[in-house]
């Protein structure tokens, strides 16, 4: 198994300009994980989807943020417009089941963003 | 969410066993125990997990206290590509929000040659 696939793993842009980052996640899994990691705030969790809908968004920093799960192989997150605080690393992360307390979330190598 | 506490780092010497302590005196009944590491440059990565019983599985064994309020993540023999942070979390079933993991600011294990 390819494990978590994303892309980027490197973005470098100035601010204002719109971001993708993309995550693939392992197949069969029904739960997918955006995370972002600072020095200043650690690891965090953005938003939650469980069978390709929304369930928790609370951590998405503010409207400049959107994320999207078209199916079940696919998710974005999307930053527009970027700004210098948003660099950090975008962690994705699948599970087979986020729901069950027992389960492994399986994490990506993340995407290094750098906005100037 | 319950909180835990870890030491902020440790060292160890490589082929030597290292035991990695957590405190979560705040844990409920159905919270599990759940270990992650991050090495340099990585993702988080799973470790292991338990409830009550201690846990063995190819890469560590966890040993729970019997009050569960505290726990031990042990590497039995440490290999240089052990240096990581270590994360202890506590994931319950209780309000709602059973998928999340919480990341504090974890252990970070130095493996000396």
């Amino acid at each position: 198994d390819a494990g978590v696939i994303q892309s980027p793993r490197h973005e470098v842009t100035e601010m204002g300009q719109e971001v993708t980052l993309r995550c693939k996640p392992i197949s069969g899994h029904n739960s997918l994980f955006w995370y972002r990691q600072t020095m200043m705030r650690g690891l965090e969790l953005l938003i939650y989807f469980n069978n390709n809908v929304p369930i928790d968004d609370s951590g998405m920093p503010e409207d400049r943020f959107s994320a999207k799960m078209p199916n079940a192989s696919f998710s974005t997150l999307k930053i527009q417009p970027s700004e210098p605080r948003d660099s950090a690393v975008y962690f994705c992360a699948s599970s087979l089941n986020g729901e069950l307390t027992g389960e492994t979330q399986y994490f990506g190598p993340g995407t290094r963003l750098l906005v100037l | 969410d319950a909180k835990t506490t870890q030491p902020n780092s440790m060292e160890s010497n490589e082929e030597e066993p290292v035991h990695l302590p957590c405190n979560h005196s705040t844990i409920s009944g159905t919270d599990y125990i759940h270990w992650y590491r991050q090495l340099p440059s990585q993702g988080p990565e799973y470790v292991i997990h338990g409830l009550t019983s201690n846990v063995n599985n190819r890469m560590a064994s966890l040993a729970i206290a019997e009050d569960r309020k505290s726990s031990t993540l042990i590497l039995h023999r440490a290999t240089l590509r052990d240096a990581a942070v270590y994360y202890c979390i506590l994931r319950g079933s209780s309000g709602g929000s059973n998928y999340k993991l919480t990341f504090g600011k974890g252990t970070l294990l130095t493996v000396n040659p």
